[in-house]
C-alpha cells in the first residue's frame, strides 16, 4: 500500500504568514492527489484537486504543486478561517489519507 | 445542492454489528456516482472503509474487507453501512461521501475525490 506522511503534524502561524504544508507518498502517485481542510466538529471540505487544481469556490491564497512522491499546499496569507487541521489524500491506487497537519494560532 | 445525512445507533457493543445509513437528498443516486464511507477515530485521521455504486458493485479497503458490508437502496435514495464484530478501536466519527472519481490506470479500485459529505456520526463501541 502507498503510505502517505504529511509534515509537520503541527503548525503555529499568525494571520498573514505564508504556510505550506507537505505531503510525502511512499510511491509515484503521479498528480493523484487532494488536499482537504477540516474544522473542528465538521466534516473534510475538498480544496485541491490533481495535486494543483483549486475547486470551486475556494479562496485563491490556497494553492498545491507537485507530482510523483512529493507535494505541498501553501496557504499565501494565512486568514483567521483557515486554522484548521488538512489532510492530504492519494488516489492514485486506494483513496488513502495523510495523518493531517493542524494549524493553530501562534 | 447535494446533501447526505448519516444515521444509525450511536452506541455499539463490543463483538456487535454496526449499523448506518446514509440518506442522500438533492441528487438521485440511480443518476450515478460512486458513494462511499470514511471513518474519523478521536483525534485522528480519516480512513476510507469502502465505496458503491447505484448498481451495488462494491470496494473495501483491504484492512476491513473482512468485516464490511456496504449496499444501497436506490428506491430510498440511500446506501448503508455494516461493519461487523466491533471493537473499542471501531470507535470513530463515521462520514458518507460522494465519491467523484476519475480513471487512474494503477487504481485497482474507483477512485477520485470526495466532493460532497455528510455532517458524520459518532459511534462508540461500549459495552
Amino acid at each position: 500500500d502507498i503510505q502517505m506522511t504529511q509534515s509537520p503534524s503541527t503548525l503555529s502561524a499568525s494571520v498573514g504568514d505564508r504556510v505550506t504544508i507537505t505531503c510525502r507518498a511512499s510511491q509515484s502517485i503521479s498528480s493523484w492527489l487532494a488536499w482537504y481542510q477540516q474544522k473542528p466538529g465538521k466534516a473534510p471540505k475538498l480544496l485541491i484537486y490533481k495535486a494543483s487544481s483549486l475547486e470551486s469556490g475556494v479562496p485563491s491564497r490556497f494553492s498545491g504543486s507537485g507530482s510523483g512522491t512529493e507535494f505541498t499546499l501553501t496557504i499565501s496569507s494565512l486568514q483567521p478561517d483557515d486554522f484548521a487541521t488538512y489532510y492530504c489524500q492519494q488516489y492514485n491506487s486506494y483513496p488513502f489519507f495523510g495523518g493531517g497537519t493542524k494549524v493553530e494560532i501562534k | 445542492q447535494v446533501q447526505l445525512q448519516e444515521s444509525g445507533p450511536g452506541l455499539v457493543k463490543p463483538s456487535e454489528t454496526l449499523s448506518l445509513t446514509c440518506a442522500v437528498s438533492g441528487y438521485s443516486i440511480s443518476s450515478g456516482y460512486y458513494w462511499g464511507w470514511i471513518r474519523q477515530p478521536p483525534g485522528k485521521g480519516l480512513e476510507w472503509i469502502g465505496s458503491i455504486y447505484h448498481s451495488g458493485s462494491t470496494y473495501y479497503n483491504p484492512s476491513l474487507k473482512s468485516r464490511v458490508t456496504i449496499s444501497v437502496d436506490t428506491s430510498k435514495n440511500q446506501f448503508s453501512l455494516k461493519l461487523s464484530s466491533v471493537t473499542a478501536a471501531d470507535t470513530a466519527v463515521y462520514y458518507c461521501a460522494r465519491l467523484l472519481i476519475v480513471v487512474v490506470p494503477a487504481a485497482t479500485v474507483p477512485v477520485g475525490t470526495f466532493d460532497y459529505w455528510g455532517q458524520g456520526t459518532l459511534v462508540t463501541v461500549s459495552s
